[in-house]
């Protein structure tokens, strides 16, 4: 069964550091692009970041708003992904998702299949 | 970045109903739009890929369509596990945005 799981989450005191991370059974993480995403208390969904897949050299992008801050890497052998995130500050808090990419036709389309997510909360 | 709007914000509908909601982009994304079903306390599951696409297991009730700016989901046929809210995405251009979801209740 294809299934992503996150951990990781908790609680961080503002401008501190965490590192979720995102496992995957049923597949080759390094054959797919994938994504994080973070959802607020009671808001919408935020992109994060994207990581493409190892024939692109787990290239990455960002939103502007954890740009410098996040970064995304893997570890093949854990078949997993993660999500590095530094100088965290309040509005960081959220649920954080990892998401993988469908390939169809050649096109890479975002966010096939969901983790359950994690939480992490920044507060003094 | 590309703005994502959807409308309604919220409805009301039966069983059986024919529910759509309408999605648009602030510019033209081609067909590279999703559509995802989100339960309280749970994750998101994805439904439509490149605008019309039905996802692998989503019951054939749901169906999208559009390209460039305007784009829909329609359930064809309301049943009492799709009370849920249901958000639009882009990810034809970086970032990918979010719209800020359509709550589909009860009536």
């Amino acid at each position: 069964e294809v299934q992503l799981v996150e951990s990781g989450g908790g609680l961080v005191q503002p401008g501190g550091s965490l590192r979720l991370s995102c496992a995957a059974t049923g597949f080759s993480l390094s054959d797919y692009y994938m994504n994080w995403a973070r959802q607020s208390p009671g808001k919408g969904l935020e992109w994060v970041g994207r990581s493409r897949d190892k024939a692109h050299s787990y290239t990455a992008e960002y939103a502007a708003s954890v740009k410098g801050r996040f970064s995304i890497s893997r570890d093949d052998s854990k078949n997993s992904v993660y999500l590095q995130m530094d100088s965290l500050k309040t509005e960081d808090t959220a649920v954080y998702y990892c998401a993988r990419d469908l390939l169809r036709d050649r096109i890479w389309h975002a966010f096939e299949i969901w983790g359950r997510g994690t939480t992490v909360t920044v507060s003094s | 970045d590309i703005q994502m709007t959807q409308s309604p914000s919220s409805l009301s509908a039966s069983v059986g109903d024919r529910v759509t909601i309408i999605c648009r982009a602030s510019q033209g994304i081609s067909n590279f739009l999703a559509w995802f079903q989100q339960k309280p306390g749970k994750a998101p599951k994805s439904l439509i890929y490149a605008a019309s696409g039905l996802q692998s297991g989503v019951p054939s009730r749901f169906s999208g369509s559009g390209s460039g700016t305007d784009f829909s989901l329609t359930i064809s046929s309301l049943q009492p596990e799709d009370f849920a809210t249901y958000y639009c995405q882009q990810y034809k251009t970086y970032p990918f945005t979010f719209g800020p979801g359509t709550k589909v209740d009860i009536k």
